[in-house]
């Protein structure tokens, strides 16, 4: 299994303001997506991340608001941008391996928005 | 992706049998049946997945029924530390298939 590192584990952010959470993976993997989990919730589903293309967002998901980059196969950022309180969330990055079988999910980045 | 349909909650007793079923009446003839965990405060966990035979590994047994529209994960001998909220998902193998979580089910294990 892929071992997935995100950064930062948990914050706590001003509104207007801007978080970029990170997601390294230890080897090559083929997809990579990025999910929200408001407080109680299940997790929804934000954007996969396409290696040196445009992120593909789920409906209800913007670029402007959650911009995403994936320069290469191991690495990749989310943005949320000009938070407000709806925003806190925990923030999870999930990949899939070669075979595209399973998929392995981070520890999650928890952000809080005063 | 095809929903799946899970009971809100549920209780087992430490050392019994835990059995979570998952409705899923529309699954199409090349989805699989996965089922994820999430412990408190972690990220999702995988436990097991199969497209129509039955399906075993050291977490836990994956029972399908024969028409596919249903299943059962099953947990040998529940321990305090399988407390957590089990999702059963339904998909399709391939580059651009993504797992959608539903409510899933919460798992309470008592001593």
């Amino acid at each position: 299994s892929a071992v997935i590192s995100q950064k930062p584990s948990r914050d706590i952010c001003q509104r207007g303001t801007s978080l970029t959470i990170q997601c390294q993976v230890d080897s090559q993997v083929t997809m990579m997506f990025w999910y929200r989990q408001q407080p109680g919730q299940s997790l929804t589903l934000i954007a996969t991340a396409n290696q040196g293309s445009e992120a593909t967002y789920e409906s209800g998901f913007v670029i402007d608001k959650f911009p995403i980059s994936r320069p290469n196969l191991t690495f990749s950022t989310l943005t949320v941008s000009n938070m407000s309180p709806e925003d806190s969330s925990i923030y999870l990055c999930s990949v899939s391996g070669i075979t595209n079988e399973k998929l392995f999910f981070g520890s999650g980045t928890q952000l809080s928005v005063l | 992706d095809a929903k799946t349909t899970q009971p809100t909650s549920m209780d087992c007793a430490e050392g019994r049998a835990a059995n979570l079923p998952c409705n899923h009446s529309t699954i199409s003839g090349n989805e699989y049946v996965y089922w994820y965990r999430q412990i408190h405060s972690q990220g999702p966990q995988y436990i097991i997945h199969g497209l129509k035979n039955n399906e075993t590994n050291e977490m836990a047994s994956l029972i399908i029924t024969e028409d596919r529209k249903s299943s059962t994960l099953i947990l040998p001998h529940a321990t305090l530390r399988d407390t957590a909220v089990y999702y059963c998902i339904v998909r399709a193998l391939g580059g651009y298939n993504k797992l959608i979580f539903g409510a899933g089910t919460r798992l309470a294990v008592h001593p």
